[in-house]
């Protein structure tokens, strides 16, 4: 167990809907990044936040957006689904500011399914 | 379920024999290296990291070389077990770079 956690483990919805996935960072850790994982494309880097900021951004659609709240937890939203989005989005959380040089740690993700 | 594709590289190993996962990574600037494991329907779990000032680095039952040379990066798993099976990932990047993942090397362990 990796001390994140994510929520929920499974997502079923139609494609134009919007949803919202959380995660938990481990006990003490101010950074948290969302990745997504599909078949064809691997893990793939979202977005970064360190202490409720924005850090750092990867390959995330202008339809999805993320925060961090005070109590470090994060939200990953995702609107106007489609086909397509379908994936395992993962978030990972560590104790530094960047990510360089630093090991992250997983949680279990969770499992889009757009229909 | 399967958490990631299905076409990935496959290495079986016999239960009790050594495992060699091998990496190339292209970014010569990248200086930090970790290596993933992740299991059917759960996260990549960290096994072991290494930095470019180093070129080997051992864990329990795992070591990780690094060639900066021809960018090649192994992970060794002694006296593998069926526990061991799982889809192996090296990642890396450099200063504040996100980190970048591979595809990705699924171990089979066959008892």
């Amino acid at each position: 167990d990796s001390g994140v956690t994510q929520t929920p483990k499974h997502l079923i919805t139609a494609t134009g809907q919007r949803v919202t996935l959380r995660c938990s960072p481990r006990s003490g850790d101010l950074s948290v990044y969302w990745y997504q994982q599909s078949l064809d494309q691997g893990l793939q880097f979202l977005i970064q936040y360190y202490n409720g900021e924005e850090r750092a951004k990867g390959n995330i659609l202008e339809r999805f957006s993320a925060q961090q709240f005070p109590d470090l937890h994060s939200e990953l939203n995702l609107s106007s689904l489609e086909l397509g989005d379908s994936a395992l989005y993962f978030c990972a959380s560590s104790s530094t500011p960047t990510s360089g040089g630093a090991s992250q740690y997983f949680g279990p993700g969770t499992r889009l399914l757009v229909l | 379920g399967e958490s990631v594709g299905l076409h990935l590289p496959t290495l079986s190993v016999q239960e009790g024999d050594n495992s060699i996962i091998n990496c190339a990574y292209s970014n010569s600037a990248s200086d930090y290296f970790i290596w993933y494991k992740q299991e059917s329907g759960k996260g990549p779990q960290f096994i072991i990291d290494i930095r470019s000032n180093m070129d080997k680095r051992q864990g329990q039952r795992v070591t990780v070389l690094l060639n900066k040379t021809v960018k090649h990066l192994s992970l060794q798993i002694a006296a593998t077990q069926p526990g061991d099976s799982a889809v192996y990932f090296c990642a890396e990047n450099s200063g504040n770079t996100p980190l970048v993942f591979g595809k990705g090397t699924r171990l089979s362990v066959i008892a």
